[in-house]
């Protein structure tokens, strides 16, 4: 079984600062998606990077692949309230239909 | 707008009963998923399901069942619920190729 660490468990901080969110494997992943979510619902995908060394810019969220295709970074810039939610990673190997969830990061992010 | 819905939000069983949870997408999707969710786990596949009475083990089948009689059905069965089977109940279905899943809003079950 493939496994997916993730770090830190759990962050807080204050708005306005910046944070890193990190998904290490020793598995190599063809893919790999960021999720977030928020209390009572199910994940929602933010991003997929595809190939090593890709980044990917979603407004304030910085997505990067490690160049070996088995690690991944999540960067907030300027974090806001609404960023506050749980933050999954999930590879996938080859052709697998399935995921290989990480443990998440629990952001919370006070006013 | 696509939707994944589960039949119920909270759940609250007693140990040995037979549960059912059940999952429809309205996407036409091939794949469908099953997870469960408990803090500092992530989310871990109990089965999944890549067309119509087919299914496949995942991490953590022990316990439970599926059944997928039609393309936008997949249920998850517990035979006989035990305390240790309380968790949050996730459902998701991705297209044949895309690796994107979607989720539904989860079943909380609580087995006492």
């Amino acid at each position: 079984t493939q496994l997916l660490e993730q770090s830190p468990q759990f962050l807080s901080i204050q708005e306005g600062e910046n944070l890193t969110v990190y998904c290490n494997s020793s598995s190599v992943f063809s893919s790999l998606q960021w999720y977030r979510q928020e209390p009572g619902e199910g994940p929602v995908l933010l991003v997929t990077v595809v190939t090593g060394g890709e980044v990917k810019k979603l407004k304030r969220l910085t997505f990067q692949f490690g160049d070996a295709r088995k690690d991944s970074s999540l960067h907030i810039t300027a974090a806001q309230p609404g960023d506050t939610g749980l933050y999954l990673c999930a590879g996938a190997a080859g052709s697998a239909r399935q995921l290989t969830f990480g443990s998440g990061t629990q952001l919370t992010v006070l006013p | 707008d696509v939707k994944v819905t589960q039949s119920s939000r909270y759940l609250v069983k007693r140990t040995g009963e037979k549960v059912f949870l059940e999952c429809v997408q309205d996407m036409d999707h091939e794949n469908m998923f099953w997870y469960r969710q408990d803090p500092g786990l992530g989310l871990r596949l109990i089965y999944f399901s890549y067309d119509v009475k087919m299914k496949e083990k995942g991490d953590i089948p022990e316990g439970y069942s599926v059944s997928r009689e039609k393309k936008e059905r997949f249920s998850l069965i517990l035979e006989s619920a035990s305390t240790n089977q309380t968790s949050m109940y996730l459902c998701a279905s991705s297209s044949r190729l895309a690796g994107k899943q979607y989720f539904g809003p989860g079943t909380r079950l609580t087995v006492t």
